[in-house]
């Protein structure tokens, strides 16, 4: 159980291009989903919470109209690169929470976003 | 100072040998405790969650949780080539807080 699926795993594309990332939770309702960013040989940074049916929450130095959040039902959310430029490669990842969205579940994750902007 | 601390490593041991991967953390109010398995260019994996002091097993790995000393560490018993990954420790309160991960690499 607690399957996370994240789609595309793997997308390039021309500078100035954007691109959707979607994040599905396949069996079970996800009231809150997450957004990272990780860099080789680097750990998880967190970018955004995301909360069905209200507006994500950014961590600090996020630009949010550059990463569009968007979590329209309890099984979807998707994250937009606007105008994507080669300083937003990188591999990006989204987890779901279980249940109620208490903090106290473990996340699940996708297998990631491998993301080269040329 | 961070509320998790985990060396980074590299770890790098032989197949069979038993690890010891470990975390401490500073927040009195953590009161769930995960350990998470990468490989490369792959999600975190949940490989383990407890919620008590003490220990919890699930075949190979076993995870020690220890909250007066603020340490946690999962074992992982008789290694195995395909355990070589980046194994990050998890833990929440309130908010939800990453360890930076071990790189574990076991030897044929």
């Amino acid at each position: 159980g607690a399957v996370v699926s994240q789609h595309p795993s793997w997308v390039i594309c021309k500078s100035g291009t954007s691109v959707k990332i979607e994040c599905r939770s396949l069996d079970f309702q996800a009231t809150t989903m997450f957004w990272y960013r990780q860099f080789p040989k680097q750990s998880l940074m967190l970018m955004a919470t995301s909360n069905e049916g209200s507006k994500a929450t950014y961590e600090q130095g996020v630009e949010k109209d550059k990463f569009l959040i968007n979590h329209a039902s309890l099984t979807l959310s998707t994250l937009t690169v606007t105008s994507a430029h080669p300083e937003d490669s990188s591999f990006y990842i989204c987890s779901a929470r279980d249940g109620t969205g208490t903090s106290n579940q473990p996340q699940h994750f996708g297998d990631g976003t491998r993301l080269s902007i040329l | 100072q961070k509320e998790v601390e985990q060396d980074p490593g590299p770890l790098s041991v032989p197949e069979g040998a038993i690890v010891s991967l470990n975390c401490t953390y500073s927040n009195s109010a953590f009161q769930y405790f995960m350990w998470y398995r990468q490989y490369s260019r792959k999600g975190p994996e949940l490989l383990m969650y407890t919620y008590s002091s003490g220990n919890k097993e699930d075949g190979r790995f076993t995870a020690q949780v220890d909250k007066s000393s603020k340490y946690i560490s999962l074992f992982i018993r008789d290694s195995q080539p395909s355990d070589s990954a980046t194994y990050l420790c998890a833990m929440s309160g309130n908010q939800f807080y990453f360890g930076t991960g071990t790189s574990l690499t076991v030897i044929p």
